[in-house]
């Protein structure tokens, strides 16, 4: 069964760009959350996506966004980057029969 | 609302000797509890869960008894290894199926 998946693996962007990063979660999973991790320790909650819909956000600006597609895949998309925006960002998806998530590896974001 | 709370990092330790680090958590009711490693570079792994009162979790010689007089979830190992270096994530599963999570210990195994 393949994990969950997080692409690109590496981003490095400008100061002010757009990022787009990608998540596909395990088969069968249709909740999808989305993790920054700065300074390699704790997990800030960003989004949570199921079926479709976003049922939770973090405390981030509204130039953190995402959206979850039909067949249960998300984006996550960061607006006007900012250096502080420098971070490693997790994907976690998750069943409702499902005791705890399953993570991809992340994409580690540069913001120069 | 619930939180969890876990003792600060990092831990340093030399091989084989025992480990402890400490979990407690608010919740209403009984949530399920996790404990979660990451190693270097990588993504989070799921160490091991209990999901009720008195549930002991294990795997990889680590050990966490679910404790609801105490409200914690401490983890254990008798006796750890270089490879064990990671950071260690405690969490709980609150009502809506989130989990909260604690702050993250870094643990260092010197040789």
């Amino acid at each position: 069964e393949a994990g969950v998946t997080q692409s690109p693996t590496h981003l490095i962007k400008t100061r002010g760009q757009q990022a787009t990063l990608r998540c596909s979660p395990i088969s069968g999973h249709t909740s999808v959350y989305w993790y920054q991790q700065a300074l390699g320790l704790g997990l800030q909650f960003l989004l949570w996506y199921d079926e479709g819909e976003e049922r939770n956000r973090g405390n981030f600006p509204p130039r953190f966004s995402g959206r979850q597609f039909p067949n249960y895949s998300s984006e996550l998309n960061v607006n006007a980057l900012e250096l502080e925006d420098s971070a490693l960002y997790l994907c976690a998806s998750s069943s409702s029969t499902l005791y705890g998530y399953t993570f991809g590896s992340g994409t580690r974001l540069t913001v120069v | 609302g619930n939180s969890v709370t876990q003792m600060e990092g990092p831990v340093t330790l030399s091989e084989e000797a025992f480990l402890t680090i400490n979990c407690t958590y608010t919740a209403t009711g009984y949530p399920s509890l996790f404990w979660y490693v990451q190693y270097p570079g990588e993504g989070l792994q799921l160490l091991l869960k209990a999901t009720k009162a008195d549930d002991k979790g294990s795997n990889k010689g680590f050990e966490a008894t679910y404790r609801k007089e105490t409200t914690s979830f401490h983890l254990e190992k008798g006796s750890v290894q270089v490879s064990d270096s990671a950071v260690y994530f405690c969490a709980s599963r609150d009502s809506n199926y989130q989990l909260i999570w604690g702050a993250g210990t870094k643990l260092i195994i010197k040789p």
